[in-house]
């Protein structure tokens, strides 16, 4: 069965410094997502990406977070400055189509560790 | 702001018998519903959905059912197995035009005790 993949599955990084997550979306799938979970808390929206350009982003989602479809594959989530409060694990997502009964397919997520 | 919410945030259940999970929401926009379940380190996994002009979906052991007017849907599992033990997060989404983000529950980890 086809999956979301995402890479690396642990990131430790030092705050200030720039992380990028990576994510390979199923082939077919046009809708792009990234959900973050920080720990104890619930999953919550980030930015949703389709035809190369955000579609929706959270207040979360500041200036300090950029995403990106740099070739016909990878999906990436780029943030400029890290901050202790970003350590969470954060989770692509892809869809198929919009609309009703969408259906998001989640990878297995990055864990994010700002020290 | 918790515009849905999953009040137990744990349940144990027997093997064989049914495991009811429960979900609120206040945001009335709210016009499909989603319950994902999700194992140690690994991503969400949809389980089943309904939209808003529906009050029942079901799909092999699990049922969802949907209360609009009281804000309340509930995923049903019958017969619960071992493997059936995740966190299940209800979700929902929003009838706005481009509103596309899914809003979460907090979960709710089921043991499913053989």
């Amino acid at each position: 069965e086809p999956e979301v993949t995402q890479t690396p599955s642990h990131q430790v990084t030092q705050m200030g410094q720039e992380v990028i997550l990576r994510c390979v979306p199923i082939s077919n799938h046009l809708y792009f997502y990234w959900y973050r979970q920080i720990l104890g808390q619930k999953v919550e929206f980030l930015v949703s990406f389709y035809n190369n350009e955000i579609s929706e982003k959270s207040e979360i989602f500041d200036d300090q977070f950029s995403v990106e479809r740099p070739d016909g594959s990878n999906f990436t989530l780029k943030i400029r400055s890290t901050k202790l409060e970003d350590s969470a694990m954060y989770f692509c997502a892809s869809s198929a189509r919009r609309g009703a009964n969408e259906k998001l397919f989640f990878g297995s997520g990055t864990q994010l560790s700002v020290l | 702001d918790q515009q849905v919410k999953q009040n137990s945030p744990s349940l144990s259940v027997q093997e064989g018998r049914i495991s009811i999970l429960n979900c609120d929401y206040t945001n009335s926009m709210f016009d499909y519903f989603l319950w994902y379940k999700k194992y140690p380190a690994e991503g969400p996994t949809f389980l089943i959905s309904i939209s808003s002009i529906k009050d029942k979906n079901e799909d092999g052991r699990f049922t969802v059912f949907l209360n609009k007017s009281a804000k309340h849907l509930s995923l049903h599992i019958v017969p619960s197995q071992p493997g059936d033990s995740a966190v299940y997060f209800c979700a929902a989404r929003g009838s706005g035009a481009g509103s596309y983000q899914l809003t979460f529950g907090k979960g709710t980890k089921l043991s499913v005790i053989p």
